[in-house]
């Protein structure tokens, strides 16, 4: 399964862009990208994937390279719920669509 | 849609009892079901893969003897801890995906606390 790498921490102020960031150089041509997000202890949440093409949703933005190395998260206006811990996965289509977690970025948004 | 509940949402037991999880899918049928396992600040980590009707499939390290999964029907899976000890004092979370689809929803977890 492709590992990825994301930046421990990041602040963002409130009403702007947050842009989190993801390296997975090793994927491969049919693994997907997954963004989650965990609130302090709750279960994490689905925000939006991709393949190739970048995606929107009503939560966010998912901006993917076209060398499919690396990803961004973009969410448009952060707010305070916005707050939590963001997981960038790589889901593999050949191995019982399992997900594994990396450590993720914690995402304060500052008033 | 899409919602995933567990039972009990806490829970604390002395160190040599069972215990058992529930994982329901309330709005859909979920042909497998996945349990993690998280400690304080750090990520989760996957235990176990659960397809309904067939034998669950543990990920290396997990002992499968010590957490019993059972996916008896399409909606529902438990994870029994035997034998607790306060090393497995944890917050567990499991995640359902209904048939052809590749999401996951989770569930609230359920924290877990030997004694």
């Amino acid at each position: 399964d492709a590992k990825t790498t994301q930046p421990p921490s990041m602040d963002c102020a409130e009403g702007r862009a947050a842009n989190l960031p993801c390296n997975h150089s090793t994927i491969s041509g049919n693994e997907y990208v997954y963004w989650y997000r965990q609130i302090h202890s709750q279960g994490p949440q689905y925000i939006i994937h991709g393949l190739k093409n970048n995606e929107t949703n009503e939560m966010a933005s998912l901006i993917i390279t076209e060398d499919r190395k690396s990803s961004t998260l973009i969410l448009p206006h952060a707010t305070l719920r916005d707050t939590a811990v963001y997981y960038c996965i790589v889901r593999s289509v050949n191995t019982g669509n399992q997900f594994y977690f990396g450590t993720g970025t914690s995402l304060t948004v500052i008033p | 849609g899409a919602v995933v509940s567990q039972h009990p949402s806490w829970v604390i037991c002395k160190s040599g009892t069972s215990v058992k999880i529930e994982c329901r899918s309330l709005d859909f049928q979920a042909t497998t079901m996945f349990w993690y396992r998280q400690f304080p600040k750090q990520s989760l980590m996957l235990m176990a893969t659960s397809n309904e009707g067939s034998k669950a499939t543990y990920e290396q390290g997990v002992e499968k003897d010590k957490f019993l999964i059972n996916h008896a029907s399409l909606t529902l899976s438990t994870l029994t801890v035997t034998s607790a000890h306060p090393e497995d004092s944890s917050f567990y979370i499991c995640s359902a995906s209904p048939p052809g689809g590749y999401e996951q929803y989770f569930g609230p977890g359920t924290r877990l606390t030997v004694t």
